[in-house]
């Protein structure tokens, strides 16, 4: 079964600042996709930003970025530029592209912003 | 808010009572998921529902009973819980394919159990 890790489970960044999150996950399949959802404190999860993993560009949106790693099994966020309101629950997820509809979750990384 | 709404928002209950939790999508998606977030650990997927009918349950103990009435609509049936069920449940909804569709989630059920 697939797996996803996500090995820090808080981090913090100045204002203004960079930070990237780490994930890595576990799967034999060739094709999927990945998620970075967030979820703000008392509301609800949102998406980030996704990754098909058949494309070799990384995706970016705004100041969101990933840096996707397919051989190393590697999907981690970019956040530059942050601002107070990206502080939150974020978590990585892998689907399938195939058969089910299960969506895999990390543990989630608990992002702190200092003004 | 998104288009997933979720009632209720809060739910202190003993493990004698039973209740339901009721999730309402307004996006025309035709899938619908029941997810288990505990503090630091991966949301658990419980059921999922794709047109309607039920495709996976992952083991989940029976004093959790999902319904489906309709696309729009999702409930989870609690019995005889035990303290270690507390935690926040959340609804998603999305399109069934392709699978690179994202879920939308609902605000969350906080639930107690004492």
């Amino acid at each position: 079964a697939q797996t996803v890790t996500q090995s820090q489970p808080e981090m913090s960044v100045q204002e203004a600042e960079t930070v990237t999150l780490s994930c890595t996950y576990d799967t034999s399949e060739s094709d999927y996709y990945l998620f970075w959802y967030k979820q703000p404190p008392s509301r609800q999860m949102i998406l980030v930003i996704r990754q098909e993993a058949y494309k070799q560009q990384n995706a970016t949106e705004n100041r969101f970025s990933v840096n996707f790693q397919k051989a190393a099994k590697s999907f981690s966020l970019k956040i530059s530029d942050s601002q107070l309101g990206d502080a939150a629950m974020y978590f990585c997820a892998y689907r399938s592209a195939f058969g089910n509809n299960d969506m895999r979750f990390g543990a989630g990384t608990r992002l702190t912003v200092k003004p | 808010e998104t288009g997933v709404t979720q009632t209720p928002r809060h739910l202190v209950m003993g493990m004698t009572n039973k209740k339901s939790l009721k999730c309402e999508q307004h996006l025309g998606h035709n899938a619908m998921y029941w997810y288990k977030q505990s503090a630091k650990k991966p949301l658990e997927l419980m059921f999922v529902y794709s047109l309607e009918e039920r495709v996976e349950n992952n083991s989940v103990p029976s004093r959790f009973s999902p319904e489906c009435p309709n696309s729009s609509h999702l409930f989870l049936h609690l019995h005889t819980l035990q303290p270690e069920d507390s935690a926040l449940y959340l609804c998603a909804s999305s399109q069934d394919r392709p699978s690179y569709n994202e879920q939308f989630f609902g605000p969350g059920t906080r639930l107690t159990v004492l």
